[in-house]
């Protein structure tokens, strides 16, 4: 089944604890991407991947890390996570570039303490 | 005032009406996206446009680049279309790069009574 899975689902932390959020496609897409969705603020982006090694920042970098090492993995890192970092995150994937249908990962809820 | 705006933010309706849900942006685009975001939050795509009109079932989104206007309707609305649309733009920066940038409206919050 054609997928883009995030773990964990759902993670409370606390302030300083570096973590990390996996996601992974097994369709083979070249474009990966990172968001946020905050209530009243929407999604907004936080970084893309436009293929291995190739990493940008969207509008929300700040306090974020990716890595691309692997087609199929887009890990997020929060080195020293915050309170503001609470939020659902999502993961997405499509064909070439954000020009393509998206695939959404199910979500990742976080909660930063 | 955000590049993506959509209205209505929040719209209610009565089984089988017709809906549309507007979404406006004020930057150069070369794709736009609709997307489902259903109560359990889950977010799957229901178009991407760069002209024209798309249809699918009874969803219809049509895009004018001209005016930075576009709009999804919803013909014969049902309860199990109440969820939160989303138009996202891909932009066009002025080199004409960020091709992986995504900008995104608000969200309109649909439901539909039986």
């Amino acid at each position: 089944e054609a997928q883009v899975t995030q773990n964990p689902r759902y993670l409370i932390t606390v302030t300083g604890k570096k973590l990390t959020v996996t996601c992974s496609q097994n369709m083979n897409h070249e474009y990966m991407s990172w968001y946020r969705q905050d209530p009243g603020l929407g999604l907004r982006q936080i970084y893309y991947s436009m293929n291995v090694e190739v990493t940008d920042k969207g509008d929300v970098p700040e306090g974020y890390k990716v890595s691309r090492k692997e087609k199929r993995n887009f890990p997020l890192i929060l080195e020293s996570p915050s309170p503001n970092q609470t939020s659902l995150y999502f993961c997405a994937s499509s064909w070439g570039s954000a020009y393509n249908e998206q695939f959404f990962g199910p979500g990742t809820r976080l909660t930063v303490l | 005032k955000n590049e993506v705006e959509q209205s209505p933010q929040n719209l209610t309706a009565q089984e089988g009406e017709f809906i549309t849900i507007n979404c406006s942006y004020s930057v150069g685009i070369s794709a736009l996206h609709w997307l489902q975001q259903h109560p359990g939050g889950g977010i799957v795509s229901l178009f991407m446009l760069s002209s024209g009109k798309k249809k699918h079932g009874r969803l219809i989104a049509t895009i004018n680049i001209q005016e930075k206007h576009s709009s999804l309707h919803i013909t014969a609305s049902h309860p199990r279309d109440s969820a939160v649309y989303i138009c996202a733009v891909r932009n066009v920066g002025a080199g004409g790069t960020s091709y992986g940038k995504l900008t995104f409206g608000q969200g309109t919050i649909l439901t539909v009574h039986p």
